[in-house]
C-alpha cells in the first residue's frame, strides 16, 4: 500500500512568488494535515482538512492556504513568499480526523526561498 | 504558552548500549502522548504512544515511560542499533483534541556509534 506522498521533493522559490505543494494521502484517508518544519523547530500546525473542508488552522497569516479535493487530495499555497518561509512542509494523513486517530507522515517538500 | 521541550538536543549512544530519550511538557492537561522517530529525508514515523492513565507502555525494544507529577515522559530503546539514529519527537494533546492539537517538541538527535 502506498503511503503519503508529497510533491515537488524540493521548491525553490524568490520572495514574492508563491508557491503550490502537494499531497495525496494514503487510500481511504479523507484527513490531511499541513505542518511547518523549519531548522531546529518543532513541527507547526499549519492546516487541517477533512471531507474536503478546513477543519483547523495553525497560527498562520492567510497567505498560507490550502484545500482538498474530492478525490482526497490536498494542496497547500503559499503566497507573498518571505524568507522565513523556507522550510520543510510535511503533510500527513490518517482516517477520519478523529481523537486519538495516528498520523501517517509523507517524506515533504523541502521550500527555498531565495 | 504550554509547550513541550526535549532536554537534550543530541545523544550520542554506542551500539547495543540502552538509549533514553527525555521529554518535559508543560501542559498539565495533556491526556495523550507520542514519540515519532525522523529519518534523515523523511517524515516522521510514529513509534510508541501513551495516555496519562498508564505510567509505562512497551513496544518492540521501545519503552515510554510517562511521570505525570513532574510532567517528565522518556524513551528508552534497548540494545540501540544504527537504524534507529535519527531525530525522535514527543508530541502531546489533550485526550479530547483531533490531531490538529498535538504540540511537538523540538527533537532529539540520537547518533548511535560503532
Amino acid at each position: 500500500e502506498a503511503g503519503v506522498t508529497q510533491s515537488p521533493t524540493h521548491l525553490i522559490k524568490t520572495r514574492g512568488q508563491q508557491a503550490t505543494l502537494r499531497c495525496s494521502p494514503i487510500s481511504g484517508h479523507t484527513s490531511v494535515y499541513w505542518y511547518q518544519q523549519a531548522l531546529g523547530l518543532g513541527l507547526q500546525f499549519l492546516l487541517w482538512y477533512d471531507e474536503g473542508e478546513e477543519r483547523n488552522r495553525g497560527n498562520f497569516p492567510p497567505r498560507f492556504s490550502g484545500r482538498q479535493f474530492p478525490n482526497y487530495s490536498s494542496e497547500l499555497n503559499v503566497n507573498a513568499l518571505e524568507l522565513e518561509d523556507s522550510a520543510l512542509y510535511l503533510c500527513a494523513s490518517s482516517v477520519t480526523g478523529t481523537v486519538g486517530e495516528k498520523l501517517f507522515f509523507g517524506s515533504g517538500t523541502q521550500l527555498s526561498v531565495l | 504558552g504550554e509547550s513541550v521541550g526535549l532536554h537534550l538536543p543530541t545523544l550520542s549512544v554506542q551500539e547495543g548500549d540502552n538509549s533514553i530519550i527525555n521529554c518535559a511538557y508543560s501542559n498539565s492537561a495533556s491526556d495523550y502522548f507520542i514519540w515519532y522517530k525522523q529519518e534523515s529525508g523523511k517524515g516522521p514515523q510514529f513509534i510508541i504512544d501513551i495516555r496519562s492513565n498508564m505510567d509505562k507502555r512497551q513496544g518492540q525494544r521501545v519503552t515510554v515511560l510517562l511521570n505525570k507529577t513532574v510532567k517528565h515522559l522518556s524513551l528508552q530503546i534497548a540494545a540501540t542499533q544504527p537504524g534507529d539514529s535519527a531525530v525522535y519527537f514527543c508530541a502531546e494533546k489533550g485526550d479530547t483534541g483531533t490531531a490538529s492539537k498535538l504540540t511537538f517538541g523540538t527533537g532529539t538527535r540520537l547518533q548511535v556509534t560503532l
